[in-house]
């Protein structure tokens, strides 16, 4: 069946350092693909999405594209800060269909 | 401003006491569903929801009852809880013109 893998966290990095959290999936069709963050205490949010191959999503600095080649959705972010820190799940969707988690990946950012 | 309301937020309970969580939205979803969070685990799909009076199983029903009488709410309820389903509950609405999911802050449960 259809699933998402991402790294295993928790993902350690100094303000103003290059952030790449990894996502992979495995699927029988062409799902959308999603990030999203949930801060302490919170609910998820959406961070970012992307429909097709080759889109790129972005917010608030954040990147991911959809490659359809390797089966990734990396997200990146050129220099994080401390309230970055939360925890950041990938997720795919089809249409209607109920969007399947990735276990999630724990980003700490120190000053 | 566009909320998906749950209560209680933290919940202490004993095995087999029966308890109901609560789930409101106001932005006039179609689609609700469940989620449990467990380390690990990440988020997974409980029931969801696809219209009033429609409801099917997710990937971990076992334990849990929903109801949709009306559009805006979707309570959970566990008949007889058990240990096993301490966890962090998470209501969530979702735009099917965009496919973005709403959630709503958290329940978080703990049965002894």
């Amino acid at each position: 069946g259809d699933s998402v893998t991402q790294m295993e966290g928790p993902v350690t990095l100094s303000e103003e350092a290059f952030l790449t959290i990894n996502c992979t999936y495995t699927a029988t069709g062409y799902p959308s693909l999603f990030w999203y963050v949930q801060y302490p205490g919170e609910g998820l949010q959406l961070l970012l999405k992307a429909t097709k191959a080759d889109d790129k999503g972005s917010n608030k600095g954040f990147e991911a594209t959809y490659r359809k080649e390797t089966t990734s959705f990396h997200l990146e972010k050129g220099s994080v800060q401390v309230s970055d820190s939360a925890v950041y799940f990938c997720a795919l969707s089809y249409n209607t269909d109920k969007l399947i988690f990735g276990t999630g990946t724990r980003l700490q950012v120190f000053p | 401003e566009a909320q998906v309301t749950q209560n209680p937020r933290y919940l202490i309970t004993v095995t087999g006491k029966k308890l109901t969580v609560t789930c409101s939205q106001n932005m006039n979803h179609e689609y609700m569903s469940w989620y449990r969070q467990d380390p690990g685990l990440g988020l997974r799909q409980i029931y969801y929801s696809m219209n009033v009076e429609v409801t099917d199983k997710g990937d971990v029903p076992e334990g849990y009852k929903v109801s949709r009488k009306e559009k805006r709410n979707f309570p959970l309820i566990l008949e007889s809880p058990s240990p096993n389903q301490t966890s962090l509950y998470f209501c969530a609405t979702r735009d099917l013109g965009t496919g973005e999911l709403f959630f709503g802050e958290g329940s978080r449960l703990t049965v002894l």
